[in-house]
């Protein structure tokens, strides 16, 4: 069964470094997501990504954040200069048609010091 | 703004029946999701509705009532298992694409 793959499975930076959370959604899907869940709270939208360009971002999705799908099939999450409360697990989540499920991938736990 | 509510925890016995309900307040309403999600896991889909009424998928039941803002998802038989999150999602389209997540209602089921 086609699942959505994500790497690393954490990752642990210093403050103000960049980082790349990279997610294979399923190849025939055609809106892909990007969410956090800090831990012990719930999970908030941060982008959606739909037709080689951003859909719809949330208010969290700021200027230190950006997303591409450079080849057709990775998708990614650049987040530019890190801080301590960026420190989440990010999920990926892609979906064939907008009104289908979601599928998400296991996640990356970001540790930020 | 866009809001949804949903209990905080619940608990059941093994074997019985448990109903989660969601409220939201939102606009741009495309469909309402369930998931469920274990503790460090991601979540794992249950069910999708669109139109109003009951959507059966096994155990799991989910209910949707567009004009009153309102879903459940039903569990019956209850297995140690279903010891889980639940999160109510709600898909908006407003112009673009998102969806966002209740805080979740976290299941406790006993022998």
């Amino acid at each position: 069964e086609p699942e959505v793959t994500q790497t690393p499975s954490h990752q642990v930076t210093q403050m103000g470094q960049e980082v790349i959370l990279r997610c294979v959604p399923i190849s025939n899907h055609l809106y892909f997501y990007w969410y956090r869940q800090i831990l012990g709270q719930k999970v908030e939208f941060l982008v959606s990504f739909y037709n080689n360009e951003i859909s719809e971002k949330s208010e969290i999705f700021d200027d230190q954040f950006s997303v591409e799908r450079p080849d057709g099939s990775n998708f990614t999450l650049k987040i530019r200069s890190t801080k301590l409360e960026d420190s989440a697990m990010y999920f990926c989540a892609s979906q064939r048609e907008s009104y289908n499920e979601q599928f998400f991938g296991p996640g990356t736990r970001l540790t930020v010091l | 703004g866009q809001n949804i509510d949903q209990p905080t925890e619940m608990t059941a016995t093994e074997g019985a029946i448990v109903q989660i309900n969601c409220t939201y307040q939102t606009s741009g309403f495309n469909g309402l999701f369930w998931y469920q999600q274990h503790a460090g896991e991601a979540p794992t889909f249950l069910s999708y509705n669109v139109l109003d009424g009951l959507e059966e998928k096994g155990r799991f039941s989910s209910f949707l009532s567009r004009s009153k803002g309102y879903s459940y998802l039903l569990l019956k038989e209850l297995q140690m298992k279903d010891s889980a999150s639940y999160l109510c999602a709600v898909t908006l389209n407003t112009g673009g694409f998102k969806t966002i997540f209740g805080a979740g209602t976290r299941l406790f089921v006993k022998a």
